[in-house]
């Protein structure tokens, strides 16, 4: 099955300066690359997704890049600010939504 | 997206007992799904829930010990049976939406004495 890796699992960047966490997995058949941000206390929010007929996404402070052929994504955040404070996963899917597996987590602190 | 609620958010319980989580959603879903996250770490999933056919379970997991029940298109309960302290987790409920995006819910903080 898929397995998925994550890197680094703890992040610490001063405020304003950017963050970066990357992801490999090992199926080739996936194909959904979705980033969830967990705080303390709450369940994971989905923050940005990427499929696989697409290199890069931006929304706002954040982007998400694919390379297919080596098989990793990365979560860029710019501009960090205290409030991105948080555990982030990233994830993998195959085909569709019921099989979907999750990195180890990054914890990210940013100092102000 | 989705609203989706959990309850109760948090709970103590002894060993031997049972618990049972439900999750509600304000839109009518295909799958939901259940997972466990032991303090610290990842998500793994326990099952997935689809409306009117049994849930279907990830290696490692049992419909004895973590009996589903999926009534309607917006609701679902998890059971965690015969409690012992190495089932002390956070269990999340989540909604497939589309066909690829999953919402969470906030979460069941369960601890077991």
């Amino acid at each position: 099955g898929e397995n998925v890796e994550q890197h680094p699992s703890t992040l610490s960047v001063q405020e304003g300066d950017s963050a970066v966490i990357k992801c490999t997995y090992s199926d080739s058949a996936s194909n959904y690359f979705p980033w969830y941000k967990q705080e303390l206390g709450k369940g994971p929010q989905l923050i940005i997704d990427i499929r696989s007929n697409v290199g890069e996404k931006k929304d706002q402070r954040i982007a998400v890049t694919l390379n297919k052929t080596a098989k990793h994504f990365s979560l860029h955040i710019t501009e960090t600010q205290p409030e991105d404070s948080a555990v982030y996963f990233c994830a993998a899917s195959i085909r569709n939504n019921n099989d979907m597996r999750f990195g180890a987590g990054t914890r990210l602190t940013v100092k102000p | 997206s989705a609203v989706i609620s959990q309850k109760p958010s948090r709970d103590i319980c002894q060993r031997g007992t049972s618990l049972t989580i439900q999750c509600q959603v304000d839109s009518q879903v295909t799958m939901m799904f259940w997972y466990r996250q032991q303090p610290g770490q990842s998500l793994t999933l326990i099952a997935t829930a689809n409306q009117g056919s049994e849930a279907t379970y990830e290696s490692g997991f049992v419909i004895d010990k973590f009996p589903i029940s999926r009534p309607n298109l917006t609701f679902s309960t998890l059971t965690v049976s015969n409690m012992s302290p190495e089932d002390s987790s956070i269990y999340l409920c989540s909604v497939g939406k589309g066909t690829y995006e999953q919402y969470f819910g906030p979460g069941t903080r369960l601890t077991v004495t």
